[in-house]
């Protein structure tokens, strides 16, 4: 089991604000790190899977990078809406192709 | 219509009760995964599949066992059911490969009183 922490915990943002939240694991037995956005009342939906040192991926307003020397990836919002609002979840691949996730960041965005 | 369902959505039962969870995928994946998700815990690892005849345990297992009846068919069953088991249960599938995303299905919210 691969420990990943998710800070801050939870987030509130007006709209417009540009955000950003963490997720490290240990940077041994490394092989992917997946960010998933989860809206209240629906299922987890993936927004981007990472598997090398300095990869950046981008999704409309939404980007992510990853740094598996140190162990961190960011996820970034630019100029949040409240439609992003949303619990995102960061999780881990380990060598048995099992997610490992961490807690989660609530991101709330208010008008 | 959804490409991973899950029945039920909703359950309530009793202490010691037997329960399955069936969770079905139109995706054609061979992995198929269960977790459970409680409040400040995210989500934990129950069980997981990468084939029909391949059956793995997750981080929380004791409690739980699981049938994989077809490819597209995972269920999860709680053989006397307790209330520290109250918690939304999402099924998940992947395709092949380390890096494959998992789609998720509905989540079905279980409470054992």
């Amino acid at each position: 089991i691969l420990n990943v922490e998710q800070s801050p915990q939870s987030l509130h943002v007006q709209e417009g604000d540009s955000t950003n939240f963490t997720c490290s694991f240990p940077s041994s037995n490394f092989y992917a790190l997946h960010w998933y956005r989860w809206e209240t009342a629906k299922s987890p939906e993936a927004l981007f899977v990472m598997t090398l040192n300095g990869d950046e991926k981008k999704k409309g307003r939404i980007s992510a990078t990853l740094n598996t020397k140190e162990g961190y990836s960011y996820l970034y919002i630019k100029g949040s809406q409240p439609e992003d609002s949303a619990t995102y979840l960061c999780a881990l691949t380990n060598s048995g192709y099992a997610l490992n996730f961490g807690k989660g960041t609530s991101l709330l965005v208010t008008p | 219509d959804a490409d991973v369902t899950q029945t039920p959505r909703n359950r309530i039962t009793k202490t010691g009760k037997r329960i399955m969870l069936e969770c079905s995928q139109t995706k054609g994946h061979d992995r198929m995964y269960w977790y459970r998700q409680d409040p400040g815990l995210g989500l934990r690892l129950i069980y997981y599949s990468f084939d029909v005849k391949d059956i793995n345990k997750g981080e929380i297992s004791d409690g739980y066992s699981v049938s994989r009846q077809a490819q597209a068919k995972f269920s999860l069953s709680l053989e006397s059911a307790i209330p520290n088991q109250t918690a939304l249960y999402f099924c998940a599938t992947s395709g092949q490969g380390a890096i494959g995303e998992q789609y998720f299905g509905p989540g079905t919210r279980l409470t054992v009183t």
